[in-house]
């Protein structure tokens, strides 16, 4: 079992819809990263929790650390949403970073 | 503007040619870190250093070498690369090893054949 799992892996959406995407992991952490990667591959960091919830235009990022679990929402999704979602948890004072697998999103107009 | 480059953006070698990716940050971070990102298998930590000096291993490091002497350089050494080396490969810098956001380099993408 990965350390750190994600669903779905593959989301499809209309433009304007809710979007959840979830993370669960199963090691104790020191925090946990949203990161999105659009096709041809550059990554860029959404947000980084260690615990509660925070907010960025239209996303937002829940950690619940008892319950080892993290989701991303994007509210009024749109097309240029459309990318790989990625959850990364940091493990211990050494920050090494666990990566899930991934969630493709795609947004149709 | 801050920054994390990496080069070469592209290359292809043969197997057992000694190749070095170079890093380099301009925001003065700690903290860095090589990444893999294979189809299937998602990103996964090579070698990390949390500062001048300091390096550790992460899941994936067999292979690979890598030096922190300067703040801002942390280049990662392929000494004999094989086949199972090629993949895509990021660099990434964040302020400290205690947690902050991490910014990532444009990405290496390796063929060794």
């Amino acid at each position: 079992k990965n350390e750190v799992e994600q669903s779905p892996q593959n989301l499809t959406a209309q433009e304007g819809e809710f979007i959840t995407i979830n993370c669960s992991y199963s090691v104790g952490i020191s925090a946990l990263h949203w990161l999105q990667q659009h096709p041809g591959g550059g990554i860029v960091s959404l947000f980084m929790l260690s615990s509660g919830k925070k907010k960025h235009g239209r996303l937002i990022a829940t950690i619940n650390i008892q319950e080892k679990h993290s989701s991303l929402h994007i509210t009024a999704s749109h097309p240029r949403d459309s990318a790989v979602y990625i959850c990364a948890v940091a493990r211990g004072s050494n920050y090494k970073l666990t990566f899930g697998k991934g969630t493709l999103l795609t947004v149709n107009p | 503007e801050a920054q994390v480059t990496q080069n070469p953006r592209y290359l292809i070698t043969v197997t057992g040619k000694k190749l070095t990716v170079t890093c380099s940050q301009n925001m003065n971070h700690e903290y860095m870190s090589w990444y893999r990102q294979d189809p299937g298998l998602g990103l996964r930590q090579i070698y990390y250093s949390m500062n001048v000096e300091v390096t550790d291993k992460g899941d994936v490091p067999e292979g690979y070498k890598v030096s922190r002497k300067e703040k801002r350089n942390f280049p990662l050494i392929l000494e004999s690369p094989s086949p199972n080396q090629t993949s895509l490969y990021f660099c990434a810098s964040s302020l400290s090893a205690s947690g902050s956001e991490q910014y990532f380099g444009p990405g290496t993408r390796l063929t060794v054949t």
